[in-house]
C-alpha cells in the first residue's frame, strides 16, 4: 500500500525560528502537494512539486526523489504561520492524492 | 477569478432526510473530489469525476452519491443521513492530466442530529 507519513505530527516553535516539517512517501506517488489549513478554515494548497525547490515568500519547499522525501520549511516564523501542514502524494495512475496525517504547527509570539 | 464555491457553508439535518451538497467550480476543470475530514482520520476520499457523466466512488462512498451533468458541478447526495455522517465536507477540482494540484472549496460543516 502506498502511503505519506509525515513528521513531526505537532510542532510548538518561538517566533522567528526556522521550521522544518518533513514529508516520507513510497512508490507509485510521482509528485508532492503540500497544503495549509487554519483552524476552522479551508484548506489552501501551497506548492505541488515533483523535483527540485519551489518558494514562495517564507515558504520553500523541497524534494528529494531518490530519498522519497520532501520537506517544507518556514523562514522567519510568524504567529499568523499557526495552522495545520498537509503533505499529500499524487498518484499518477488516477489524479489522486494519498494524504499525511498533517503536522500542527503553533508559532508562539 | 476562477474560483470553486460550496454551498451551503453549515448544514443542520435530522437523521433518515436526504441532504445535498453543492459544488461548483469556475477553473473548467476535468477532475472534481469530494473529501470528508474528521478528527483522527484526516482527508478521506468520498465520490470523484474525471469528467461529464463520468463517477467513481472513494474509500468511503457508502451512503453517498455523485452526479456530473456539466464540468462544472458535482454535487454530493447523503440518501438518508446517518449521525456518523457528521463532518465537515471539502470538494476540489484539478485539471486533467499535466496539472495536478488540487483546488479546494471552502468546506460544508454538516450536522446530522
Amino acid at each position: 500500500k502506498n502511503e505519506v507519513e509525515q513528521s513531526p505530527q505537532n510542532l510548538t516553535a518561538q517566533e522567528g525560528e526556522f521550521i522544518t516539517i518533513n514529508c516520507s512517501y513510497s512508490v507509485g506517488i510521482s509528485a508532492l502537494h503540500w497544503l495549509q489549513q487554519h483552524p476552522g478554515g479551508g484548506i489552501v494548497s501551497l506548492f505541488m512539486l515533483s523535483s527540485g525547490k519551489k518558494k514562495h515568500g517564507r515558504l520553500i519547499a523541497t524534494i528529494n526523489i531518490q530519498e522519497k522525501h520532501s520537506s517544507l520549511h518556514i523562514t522567519a516564523s510568524h504567529p499568523r504561520d499557526s495552522a495545520v501542514y498537509i503533505c499529500a502524494g499524487y498518484m499518477d495512475s488516477n489524479y489522486q492524492l494519498i494524504w499525511g496525517a498533517g503536522t500542527k504547527l503553533i508559532i508562539k509570539p | 477569478d476562477a474560483e470553486i464555491t460550496q454551498s451551503p457553508r453549515h448544514k443542520i439535518t435530522e437523521t433518515g432526510r436526504q441532504v445535498t451538497l453543492a459544488c461548483h467550480q469556475t477553473w473548467n476543470h476535468n477532475n472534481m473530489f469530494w473529501y470528508r475530514q474528521d478528527l483522527g482520520h484526516g482527508l478521506r476520499l468520498i465520490h470523484y469525476s474525471y469528467g461529464v457523466q463520468d463517477t467513481n466512488k472513494g474509500e468511503v462512498s457508502d451512503g453517498y452519491s455523485v452526479s456530473r451533468s456539466n464540468t462544472e458541478d458535482l454535487p454530493l447526495t447523503l440518501e438518508s443521513a446517518a449521525s456518523s455522517q457528521t463532518s465537515v465536507y471539502f470538494c476540489a477540482s484539478s485539471e486533467s492530466a499535466g496539472s495536478n494540484e488540487q483546488f479546494f472549496g471552502p468546506g460544508t460543516r454538516l450536522t446530522v442530529l
